[in-house]
């Protein structure tokens, strides 16, 4: 059973353009969410994250929302550049704990 | 700081041969974290620790993997005796502790394992 699901295995983007990933999640007692970037060879590497008690995060080009009553997060990222092409990977905790679930990830490509 | 060491970066071994993977986390980090990444399942919890000491296996596959913390600087993990359905990415990461929970996990490179 796969309680964070990333319906999106790839995504094209032209460079200057948004880049929005999706996110869904079904354990309703996840409260902090994350996403993580991922270049080849290389481990995940943290981007933004966002507590349950907030709707938005921001951080410079990066802006993740979440809206909890549909069990959904999005990354944002404006503008897209070449640098951006990666794996991007959508993980989840529930309050207090330490294990992250992690989605299956969605290869991002901006082409420039 | 160094970030979350592993090594080796790769690894090819035959089926049957024991295969140590080993991991220097971020210091003063308390949580360590052993997952596994392959085309099927994804990125995959195996194992984790908090303050050295093992506190969910559940998602370790067999009796043949092991993993073990002798200290707060250094972490295993064994399989033995290793089958080609083991080949994968494993990545080890650490995490600080944080009141209220939201604990951003610091990976290391991976290592590659290939059993033939």
């Amino acid at each position: 059973d796969q309680q964070v699901k990333q319906n999106s295995p790839s995504l094209s983007v032209q460079e200057g353009r948004i880049s929005i990933l999706n996110c869904d999640y079904t354990n309703s007692m996840f409260d902090y969410f994350l996403w993580y970037k991922k270049y080849p060879a290389e481990g995940p590497t943290f981007l933004i994250s966002i507590s349950s008690i907030k709707d938005k995060n921001e951080d410079g080009r990066f802006t993740v929302f979440l809206n909890k009553s549909a069990k959904h997060l999005s990354l944002h990222i404006v503008p897209s550049q070449p640098g951006d092409s990666a794996v991007y990977f959508c993980a989840a905790s529930e309050f207090g704990g330490n294990k992250l679930v992690f989605g299956a990830g969605t290869i991002l490509r901006v082409k420039s | 700081d160094a970030g979350v060491i592993q090594s080796p970066r790769h690894e090819v071994t035959e089926m049957g041969q024991e295969v140590t993977l080993r991991c220097k986390p971020i210091s003063g980090h308390d949580y360590l974290f052993w997952y596994r990444q392959t085309m099927m399942r994804g990125l995959e919890l195996l194992i984790y620790f908090n303050n050295n000491v093992p506190i969910d296996d559940s998602g370790m596959p067999e009796d043949r993997f092991s993993a073990k913390m002798p200290n707060a600087s250094f972490s295993t993990l064994k399989i033995q005796p290793s089958e080609p359905r083991d080949s994968a990415v494993y990545f080890c990461a650490s995490s600080a502790d944080r009141v209220g929970g939201g604990y951003e996990q610091y990976f290391g490179p991976g290592t590659r394992l290939t059993v033939t």
